[in-house]
């Protein structure tokens, strides 16, 4: 089944110590995003790519990066978590822009930082 | 300000018994996107509500968009345990079609006891 793969589903990092979160998607989308959630909050989109367009929300941190070497792949990186970067990270797609087609979600990345 | 608001922010109802979520916003959507997130999972579209009035069913769960395209609501007959989760409705104001960003209410924490 075509579909949003997040690794690891658990990641675990100390104060301050750089981790990259992964997402990789067999659906063929154009639209790859990142999306921040706290406990049973709505998600808060940090950024996304229109193909090899990066577009970064007005509120995201500068401590938050992204990459997206190919169509099937987009990484997360953290460049310096705090705690309160601990949250459910997680990665969707969507053929087109939003609003336009719904998103498939993966099932997450929760990150722990101690 | 949220664009979205949904009530109640939590609902805890014996199986069997009825519930509904509200989605209400002043703003018109050109449409609404109902997911579901289970516990530890990423959010899975539910449905989408496109026309004025729209009424689309899912099995147990009714979902029906305002005439007016500013509000939405999902109502589940008969709730299983099953039907437990975090309910987020998203969609994009007409005032900023230019502008591609999916909102989402805050969500509906839906606890169904057996």
């Amino acid at each position: 089944d075509a579909m949003v793969i997040q690794n690891p589903r658990y990641q675990v990092t100390q104060f301050g110590k750089p981790v990259t979160l992964s997402c990789s998607q067999t659906l063929n989308h154009n639209v790859m995003y990142w999306y921040q959630q706290k406990s049973s909050q709505a998600p808060k989109l940090l950024f996304h790519y229109y193909d090899k367009d990066f577009n970064n929300e007005a509120d995201t941190p500068d401590n938050f990066q992204s990459r997206r070497p190919n169509t099937s792949f987009c990484f997360l990186d953290i460049r310096s978590p705090g705690l309160g970067d601990a949250a459910m990270y997680l990665c969707a797609t969507s053929r087109a822009r939003q609003g336009i087609s719904p998103l498939h979600f993966g099932n997450g990345t929760r990150l722990t930082v101690t | 300000t949220q664009l979205l608001e949904q009530s109640p922010q939590f609902l805890s109802i014996q199986e069997g018994e009825n519930l509904t979520v509200y989605c209400n916003s002043s703003s018109v959507f050109s449409s609404l996107q109902w997911y579901r997130q289970e516990p530890g999972e990423g959010p899975v579209l539910l449905v989408t509500v496109v026309t004025g009035g729209e009424v689309k069913k899912l099995k147990r769960l009714t979902f029906q968009f305002g005439d007016a395209r500013k509000d939405s609501s999902l109502h589940i007959t008969a709730a299983q345990p099953g039907d437990t989760g975090l309910y987020l409705c998203a969609g994009a104001p007409i005032f900023l079609s230019n502008d591609y960003k999916l909102s989402f209410g805050a969500g509906t924490t839906v606890t169904v006891r057996a």
